[in-house]
């Protein structure tokens, strides 16, 4: 069965650029969305359709899909976006997220 | 602003069946699709269920397919869903999510989601 693996967690400084990776089987040729949540909290969507951003969703968050691998970076990573991130994608008539990977903002 | 409430979470034993309700507001809930994503303690997302705008399409999770199933009523601007022969690996936060797209035939992306209602089987 078709599978999204992400790292389970990674940690960055602020102000630093961090990115997560989602890879799958011609993960490329599909499209990846990204969501944030936050303890306690819903999900919220911060990248769909591999690279677009939600109005609200600020610009240091951004995306890219190809080959293998969706990634989601942050620039300029503030204390506020320490969360899991999830990668979503659909295939063969079924939804399919990430494990999710833990963002640690040191 | 796009509403989303679910309710009819609760405890539930093992074999038993509940019907989770999300009412919405805030967009003309006929022209979007919605779905169910569920989140077990401490674990990942898992989409459970998708239905078109006119409730035309319907998808479900490996998992749930012959167990639950979805619905909407349009003039009251509701998403159910019909939960059967409930075990406890269907413990778990249950979100409703909003279809972005206008017409939607099948699942894309989810924006936003609402508040989550937990589902506890246990005996």
């Amino acid at each position: 069965s078709y599978e999204l693996t992400q790292p389970p967690s990674v940690s960055v400084s602020p102000g630093q650029t961090v990115s997560i990776t989602c890879s799958g089987d011609r993960l490329g040729q599909i499209y990846a969305s990204w969501y944030q949540q936050k303890p306690g909290q819903s999900p919220a969507m911060v990248i769909y359709k591999d690279d677009q951003r939600p109005s609200g969703i600020p610009e240091r968050f951004s995306g890219s899909n190809s080959g293998n691998t969706a990634t989601l970076t942050i620039s300029g990573t503030q204390a506020v976006d320490e969360a899991v991130y999830y990668c979503q994608a659909w295939d063969s008539s079924t939804v399919l997220f990430g494990g999710g990977t833990k963002l640690t903002v040191l | 602003e796009v509403q989303l409430l679910e309710s009819g979470g609760g405890l539930v034993q093992p074999g038993g069946s509940l019907k989770l309700s999300c009412a919405t507001s805030g967009f003309t809930f006929s022209d979007y699709a919605m779905s169910w994503v569920r989140q077990a303690p401490g674990k990942g997302l898992e989409w459970v269920s998708f239905i078109n705008g006119r409730g035309e399409y319907t998808y479900y999770g490996v998992s749930v397919q012959g167990r639950f199933i979805i619905s909407r009523d349009n003039s009251k601007n509701t998403l159910f869903l019909q939960m059967n022969s409930l075990t406890a690996e269907d413990t778990a936060v249950y979100f409703c999510a909003k279809e972005p797209i206008v017409g939607a035939t099948r699942p894309n992306w989810f924006d936003p989601w609402g508040q989550g209602t937990q589902v506890t089987v246990s005996s």
